[in-house]
């Protein structure tokens, strides 16, 4: 089977750091994607993992430990406009590698 | 240049009706996905369509859904007899390939069974 578990709701200050974390759990691994969906918005893509260690983006930086099948994304300098909803998504070997399988979300809300 | 299009944004139907949702994806891309995304759920993965190989259909919940891709490019979703735990946001994703590539999301379609 399948699980990707995130915490549902974060509340973090303007200005601060913040990190979202995300286990799963899946038969076979093939990548772990980072999305960011604001209220009735697309999914927007923000960090791709396959290998261990840390990625960064500007603000966003994402880690992934497949040994743990943990990751976090970790946003800097947040600002009111970061207030969103995260998806962490996992590409599995089960569906041929390639549909992805995701979490419920985490509704960030950013606050002065 | 253009992202993955989708219509309609919003649809109000009938309980027992069938619906047609429709997406464009991005020029080129070969794999498309089609999601739902349920109040308070993540999103759900429906069908997967890669170029000219039969597609995915795994993740549909019953034979009342069903989905087409014509010429490689516009993809169709239909439900049929809708009921309303159809209710939900479909989102459409396209990719260049299949193989470790992004997914590109379009707006989606807001679904409301009555």
């Amino acid at each position: 089977g399948q699980n990707i578990d995130q915490p549902t709701e974060m509340t973090a200050t303007e200005g601060a750091i913040v990190q979202i974390n995300c286990t799963y759990q899946t038969s076979g691994f093939n990548g772990l994607f980072w999305y960011q969906q604001h209220a009735g918005e697309a999914p927007t893509f923000l960090s791709y993992n396959v290998l261990d260690g840390l990625e960064e983006k500007g603000r966003f930086s994402s880690f992934l430990s497949r040994s743990k099948g943990y990751s976090y994304l970790l946003l800097k300098e947040l600002q009111m406009k970061d207030s969103a909803s995260y998806l962490c998504a996992v590409r599995s070997r089960d569906k041929g590698g390639t549909p992805l399988v995701f979490g419920k979300g985490t509704r960030l809300s950013v606050i002065a | 240049g253009a992202g993955v299009s989708q219509s309609p944004s919003n649809k109000v139907t009938e309980k027992g009706k069938d619906v047609e949702l429709r997406c464009d994806p991005i020029s080129g891309h070969t794999a498309l996905y089609w999601y739902r995304q349920s109040l308070g759920q993540g999103l759900e993965f429906l069908i997967y369509f890669q170029g000219n190989s039969a597609p995915d259909k795994s993740g549909l919940p019953s034979d009342r859904f069903s989905a087409e891709r014509t010429g490689g490019s516009v993809s169709t979703l239909t439900i049929q007899r809708t009921q309303q735990e159809d209710s939900a946001v479909y989102l459409c994703a396209s990719s260049p390939s299949s193989f470790q590539e992004t997914q590109y999301f379009g707006p989606g379609t807001r679904l409301l069974v009555l």
